[in-house]
């Protein structure tokens, strides 16, 4: 049983540059999102999605696209890389969206992007 | 808007007891517990939920009070495999965001 994956695992960007940070989950959970992970700032919740075809902002979307064509997949895109975006990103997923997050949370093993 | 955690860290001998706190100035419909070791992934401790619904480790305990949108973790006897740092997510009335602290780290010594 995978749960959350992520990839890549590392990447480094320049300036300017899109990427694609991919999430696949095969629990069949309604429920996907993006945080990001800042020294001394916890984790913050850029897009998230209730399901297929559902997306909605978090905390911190600027600069960031999602899409949620089927399930089991959440990728985020980086349009334009800039260094604040250097960061850890970890996709999360769960079952439940009833009256909302009745259920824990699974988180994948995160993305470390720089950006130089 | 994040939750408030209290201590920012703390730091305990093998067999000490610990309480971290998570309050909100939103009325909140749960409250999520998660401990991250460094360079993993957040891992799941408790949901406490309005009207005191509980679910989550059985060596772990927490409260949630409702009124004071506020939320305490409780580590008795804690061990070295305790090390690390918590989390509080909260989750504002009916939405759909788990909204997360800024984290409390947590050092266990021999």
């Amino acid at each position: 049983n995978a749960g959350v994956t992520q990839t890549p695992k590392f990447q480094v960007l320049k300036t300017g540059q899109s990427m694609t940070l991919q999430c696949a989950q095969d629990m069949n959970h309604e429920y996907m999102s993006w945080y990001r992970q800042d020294p001394g700032m916890g984790l913050r919740l850029i897009h998230y999605s209730v399901g297929a075809g559902i997306t909605d902002q978090g905390e911190v979307p600027n600069g960031y696209n999602v899409s949620r064509s089927t399930t089991e997949d959440f990728p985020l895109r980086l349009l334009s890389a800039a260094p604040s975006q250097t960061s850890v990103y970890f996709c999360a997923s769960s079952t439940s969206l009833i009256q909302g997050w009745r259920t824990e949370a699974f988180f994948g093993q995160g993305t470390r992007l720089t950006v130089v | 808007q994040q939750p408030v955690q209290s201590p920012q860290a703390v730091i305990l001998r093998e067999g000490e007891d610990a309480v971290i706190n998570c309050s909100s100035s939103k009325a909140l419909y749960s409250v999520h517990w998660y401990r991250q070791k460094h360079g993993e992934a957040p891992v799941f401790l408790m949901i406490l939920l309005k009207g005191g619904e509980q679910k989550g480790h059985e060596k772990i305990s927490a409260s949630f009070n409702e009124k004071k949108q506020q939320s305490s973790l409780y580590l008795t006897a804690s061990q070295l495999s305790y090390s690390g740092t918590y989390f509080c997510g909260t989750v504002e009335g009916a939405t759909n965001k788990l909204i997360f602290g800024t984290g409390t780290l947590l050092a266990v010594q021999p």
